[in-house]
């Protein structure tokens, strides 16, 4: 079985901190991703990262920033977290970059964020 | 421009009856993908479905089915006889290859099933 996995259900931080998020999966999988859940938005596309210490921008990447140093953990950053970031983060993995889609994103659990 | 409508928000039904959850997608490509993941209460988006945009036969599996027609750009689901365990968040995703898989979702339908 697939797992993904998430450093924090919870996490409660102040406006200015730098925050990390992390996400480890145990599936050698190549590609991660970060997404964030708003209600009335669904999920967005914060930055993925096909292979270890490549990363690319997705659809809302201003403020965050992210890490990927072994294939298996992919970490987001907040710089400096502000209230707007109060949020639903969720991580994704899935085998390989291929057009076909052949296999699905497996989600983690999530990380629910409130900037205070 | 990519975009996934689920219009509705929040429905509420009884035990037993059917259901379907409306998904109206946007795309100027001619091969992508159709998904419908489901995010029970624990958070973690589990996979339901994937369908290729020249595969347009229904599909049915034990009590869900969907729909894809691609003259009205839809791909809705119907869960049939529901349970109260069907109770979730359901999200419809388009996916497309843009150097990198990319999946676009709706804006997610949250189905309360009462006893």
């Amino acid at each position: 079985d697939v797992k993904v996995t998430q450093s924090s259900r919870y996490l409660v931080k102040r406006t200015g901190e730098k925050v990390f998020l992390e996400c480890v999966q145990d599936m050698d999988h190549e590609n991660m991703f970060w997404y964030r859940q708003d209600p009335g938005l669904g999920l967005r596309l914060i930055y993925f990262s096909y292979d270890v210490k490549m990363k690319e921008k997705g659809d809302i990447p201003e403020g965050y920033s992210v890490s990927r140093e072994k294939k298996e953990r992919f970490s987001l950053i907040l710089e400096s977290a502000s209230t707007n970031q109060t949020s639903m983060y969720l991580c994704a993995s899935t085998t390989s970059n291929d057009r076909l889609f052949t296999d699905t994103q497996y989600f983690g659990p999530g990380t629910r964020l409130t900037v205070l | 421009a990519q975009k996934v409508t689920q219009a509705q928000t929040e429905i509420s039904v009884v035990e037993k009856e059917d259901v379907t959850l409306d998904c109206v997608y946007e795309t100027r490509d001619t091969t992508y993908y159709l998904f419908w993941y489901k995010q029970p209460p624990s958070g973690e988006l589990v996979f339901l479905i994937r369908r290729n945009s020249f595969d347009e036969q229904n599909e049915i599996s034990g009590r869900y089915s969907w729909n894809f027609q691609k003259s009205t750009s839809s791909f809705n689901f119907t869960i049939t006889a529901s349970q109260v365990v069907d109770s979730a968040v359901y999200f419809c995703a388009l996916g497309q290859f843009q150097g990198a898989q990319k999946l676009v979702f709706g804006q997610g339908t949250r189905l309360t099933i009462n006893p």
